[in-house]
């Protein structure tokens, strides 16, 4: 069975702050990981994918995540928030084989000015 | 990269009509797509999962009559809500699955009230 816990589902930062958003997943074989962005009323967009090659993945708009198989972590880090980063941010997980994306619950992030 | 079109991005239909939702990959082909359902300030909800040439998989407790899927390309799945009432109303997203890159594109949405 494979799961994605977001902790946290509102997370507030100041302009230029650090943000750090928190996923942890299970799963009984080397999963796959996501990170998404969804602006409201819009469809969701990739930010980052793990797929088992670097553990550190880089993705678009100055996001990264670290995959962390013995904490079974997958967090979210962007160094400086810019105020167009305040979105919903989902966590998501599935395995070679699986179909579907397994999502976490969310994460609101408001980037305060 | 891989774009998924979604259409309409918002319908409002009256109580006991059926309204047409598609998903369209673009730019590669989909064997898989995925139909998600999300209610305010939740999660995505996963319906059903279409695969092209076979009937959809509909996750438990969703009512495959009412919500009749159709993937008959290797680019295009659809999805009708018949009979649609007000309880229906809600955010609908598609998801198609690129077997060669493992990515899973979503389209941009489609808002549906019924009124």
């Amino acid at each position: 069975a494979q799961s994605v816990t977001q902790l946290g589902s509102h997370v507030s930062v100041s302009e230029g702050a650090l943000v750090l958003l928190r996923c942890n997943y299970s799963s009984s074989v080397p999963p796959y990981l996501f990170w998404y962005v969804q602006y409201p009323n819009q469809g969701l967009q990739l930010l980052l994918k793990y797929t088992s090659a670097a553990t550190l993945v880089k993705g678009i708009n100055g996001f990264e995540a670290e995959f962390k198989k013995s904490e079974t972590s997958f967090h979210l880090t962007k160094p400086s928030a810019h105020m167009s980063d305040a979105a919903e941010y989902f966590c998501a997980v599935t395995q070679t084989g699986a179909n579907n994306l397994f999502f976490g619950t969310g994460t609101r992030l408001t980037v305060i000015p | 990269g891989a774009v998924v079109s979604q259409h309409p991005s918002w319908v409002i239909c009256k109580s006991g009509t059926s309204v047409k939702i598609e998903c369209r990959s673009l730019d590669f082909q989909a064997t898989t797509m995925f139909w998600y359902r999300q209610f305010p300030k939740q999660s995505l909800m996963l319906m059903a999962t279409s695969n092209e040439g076979s009937k959809a998989t509909y996750e438990q407790g969703v009512e495959k009559d009412k919500f009749l899927i159709n993937h008959a390309s290797l680019t295009l799945s659809t999805l009708t809500v018949t009979s649609a009432h007000p309880e229906d109303s809600s955010f609908y997203i598609c998801s198609a699955r690129d077997v060669l890159s493992y990515g899973y594109t979503f389209g941009s949405g489609t808002r549906l009230t019924v009124v």
